[in-house]
């Protein structure tokens, strides 16, 4: 089955400094999705990508679909404590048969910002 | 507009036993999705339901099911607990296929 490679497992960084994470994949995706998940929460939604070689940007979270459609990244600018947390990548292939609103996630990374 | 929501957030049974737990999306969404999570698998998708019925499952036994209602709401159940269910069990509600999809808080569950 598809699987999500994501890297780094963890990051531990001061604040103010940029994070960039990555997530890679055998199979093609068709949307990518990144999460951050707090503990004892459910993950809340950052940033969609749908289309290849899409940037887009949330504040200071910036994602982009790779041109391959196996890869995607995610870029955090001038960390703030509040930062810290697990993100998640997630991908979709297209609706239908087996797809049917299953996204598959990537390991996760675990972020702390140090004050 | 209102979010996902899980009942209960947490639960404690025991081996043997079964469990329901409920999930109303966000209003106007259609397509409920619910993963298991736990340390060891990660985010594990279980099912999807759109309209009262079920389009596509994961690979997990039988003892895992769900339903859907005329109101979108959702309902898993799992037979038979055994200790390796233990987990955090997340729902996901979206609007149509291929969009994004909110998670809920998740209902922890522990089997003793």
């Amino acid at each position: 089955g598809q699987q999500l490679n994501q890297s780094p497992q963890s990051m531990f960084i001061q604040e103010g400094e940029d994070v960039s994470m990555n997530c890679t994949s055998s199979s093609i995706f068709n949307t990518w999705l990144w999460y951050k998940q707090d503990p004892g929460e459910g993950p809340v939604l950052l940033i969609a990508l749908y289309k290849a070689g899409e940037l887009t940007s949330n504040g200071r979270l910036t994602a982009q679909f790779g041109i391959t459609r196996k890869d995607s990244f995610l870029n955090i600018s001038a960390s703030i404590p509040s930062d810290v947390g697990i993100y998640f990548c997630a991908g979709q292939l297209d609706a239908g048969g087996t797809s049917y609103g299953k996204l598959t996630f990537g390991q996760g990374t675990i972020l702390t910002v140090h004050p | 507009k209102a979010g996902v929501t899980q009942t209960p957030r947490y639960l404690i049974k025991t081996r043997g036993q079964q469990v329901t737990l409920s999930c109303s999306p966000i209003s106007g969404h259609r397509s409920v999705s619910w993963y298991q999570q736990t340390p060891g698998q990660g985010l594990q998708f279980l099912f999807e339901y759109f309209s009262e019925t079920q389009r596509n499952k994961g690979n997990f036994p039988g003892r895992f099911s769900g339903r859907q209602f005329s109101n979108s709401r959702s309902e898993m159940n799992v037979s038979t607990l055994e200790l390796g269910d233990s987990a955090l069990y997340l729902c996901a509600s979206s609007s149509g296929p291929n969009t994004e999809q909110f998670f809920g808080p998740g209902t922890r569950l522990t089997v003793l």
